[in-house]
């Protein structure tokens, strides 16, 4: 079993639906990182959370310590979000990060 | 800032060649770090560094070597190249955020072996 589980693997929408994508873990950490790698590769930082919940524009990451189980949610999707989501556990000691293996979201037009 | 950069973008080595993927970032991060991402698999750890001159294993070493001579430089050595390595590599820097680490990812390598 993977300390880090996405899901679902693949995930297909129709633009302006709601989204959400899971991701649990079996370690302790200090914080949970999500981030967005775009079909050429290139890999970014959405967001990183130790509580509670962060929202940046139409994405809304949560987490709860307690269950071990964070969510990201897009509203409204749209084209542009098609891309794959990475779950990324950052562990308690330090900088290591452990990933889950992503979610390929396509949103159609 | 450029961020952080990667070369070369794509590398095809024979079985048993070495070659040297370099990595730089220029917002002078203390920590840096080397991943490799397969089909199927989440991105894995290789190698990483928490200061100049500090290295240490990740969750697959093998086969690769690292040193940190420079905050800014952390190359990634393939010393004898194996199909087993074909993969897309990818650099990243983080500094400290409270508890939390802000990731930078570079832009990607990928190594085909044949």
């Amino acid at each position: 079993k993977n300390e880090v589980e996405q899901s679902p693997q693949n995930l297909t929408a129709q633009e302006g639906e709601f989204i959400t994508i899971n991701c649990s873990y079996s370690v302790g950490i200090s914080a949970l990182h999500w981030l967005q790698q775009h079909p050429g590769g290139g890999i970014v930082s959405l967001f990183m959370l130790s509580s509670g919940k962060k929202k940046h524009g139409r994405l809304i990451a949560t987490i709860n310590i307690q269950e071990k189980h964070s969510s990201l949610h897009i509203t409204a999707s749209h084209p542009r979000d098609s891309a794959v989501y990475i779950c990324a556990a950052q562990e308690t000691s330090g900088s290591r990060l452990t990933f889950g293996e992503g979610t390929q979201l396509t949103v159609n037009p | 800032n450029a961020g952080v950069t990667q070369t070369p973008k794509f590398q095809v080595l024979k079985t048993g060649q070495s070659m040297t993927l370099q990595c730089a970032q220029d917002m002078n991060h203390e920590y840096m770090s080397w991943y490799r991402q397969d089909p199927g698999m989440g991105l894995r750890l290789i190698h990483y560094s928490v200061g100049a001159g500090i290295t240490d294993q990740g969750e697959v070493p093998n086969g690769y070597n690292v040193s940190r001579s420079t905050t800014e430089d952390f190359p990634l050595r393939l010393l004898s190249a194996a199909p087993s390595q074909t993969s897309v590599y990818f650099c990243a820097s983080s500094y400290r955020l409270g508890v939390t680490y802000e990731q930078y990812f570079g832009p990607g390598t990928r190594l085909t072996v044949t």
